[in-house]
């Protein structure tokens, strides 16, 4: 069955950038998309179609998807987006895989 | 804009059935590219996606809880529901359900729901 890969952390300091990725065989072949989840919240879509920012999400972040990497990218991270981060894309055999998930820290 | 709402027991028993429906508000549920999911959530793991349902009824599962999965969908009253059958343990989760928007080789999950938790204890 098809995996996504992401890391269990990342920590970065306030307002600098932090990338955060998500790997997968041929991922690049597929679309991405990226959520964020706070304690005890629900998830909330952040970057969908590799690229796309949903209304109402910050500029600060972004997305890309290339060979078998995608990657979420928070430009001058603020102490809000300290969250956990998913990344899911469409499989042909299980329909929906997400990723493990990363506990984002901002210190 | 799209809201939605889970209900059900919080609590299950071992071996019986986890009933669940979600309401959707502020919107239509036959919009034309969407599709309506459950997915879960153990505490302090991952997320599982568990299947979807169709304004017309049709349906998909994830391969691993097929076999005791039933989701179905009443639009006269902006419902879905979810079933799962013969519950252990290993069913504890936050339940959510969530607007899924499905195009060529591609999805995405928005918006969620609450979450709801569900417990399987005697």
């Amino acid at each position: 069955s098809y995996e996504l890969t992401q890391p269990p952390s990342v920590s970065v300091s306030p307002g600098q950038s932090a990338k955060i990725t998500c790997s997968g065989d041929k991922l690049g072949d597929k679309y991405a998309c990226w959520y964020q989840q706070k304690p005890g919240q629900s998830p909330v879509l952040v970057i969908y179609k590799d690229t796309e920012r949903p209304s109402g999400i910050p500029e600060r972040f972004s997305g890309s998807n290339s060979g078998n990497t995608a990657t979420l990218t928070i430009s001058g991270t603020q102490v809000m987006d300290e969250a956990d981060y998913y990344c899911q894309a469409w499989d042909s055999s299980t329909e929906v895989v997400f990723g493990g998930g990363t506990k984002l820290t901002v210190l | 804009q799209v809201q939605l709402q889970e209900s059900g027991p919080g609590l299950v028993k071992p071996s019986q059935t986890l009933s669940l429906t979600c309401t959707v508000s502020g919107g239509s549920i036959t919009r034309g590219s969407s599709y309506w999911s459950w997915i879960r959530q153990p505490a302090g793991k991952g997320l599982e996606w568990i299947g979807r349902v169709s304004a017309s009824g049709s349906t998909d599962y994830s391969p691993s809880l097929k076999s005791r999965v039933t989701i179905s969908v009443d639009v006269s009253k902006k419902q879905f529901s979810l079933r799962l059958t013969s519950v252990t343990a290993a069913d504890t989760a936050v339940y959510y359900c969530a607007r899924e928007i499905v195009g060529e080789l591609l999805n995405w999950f928005d918006p969620w729901g609450q979450g709801t938790l569900v417990t399987v204890s005697s």
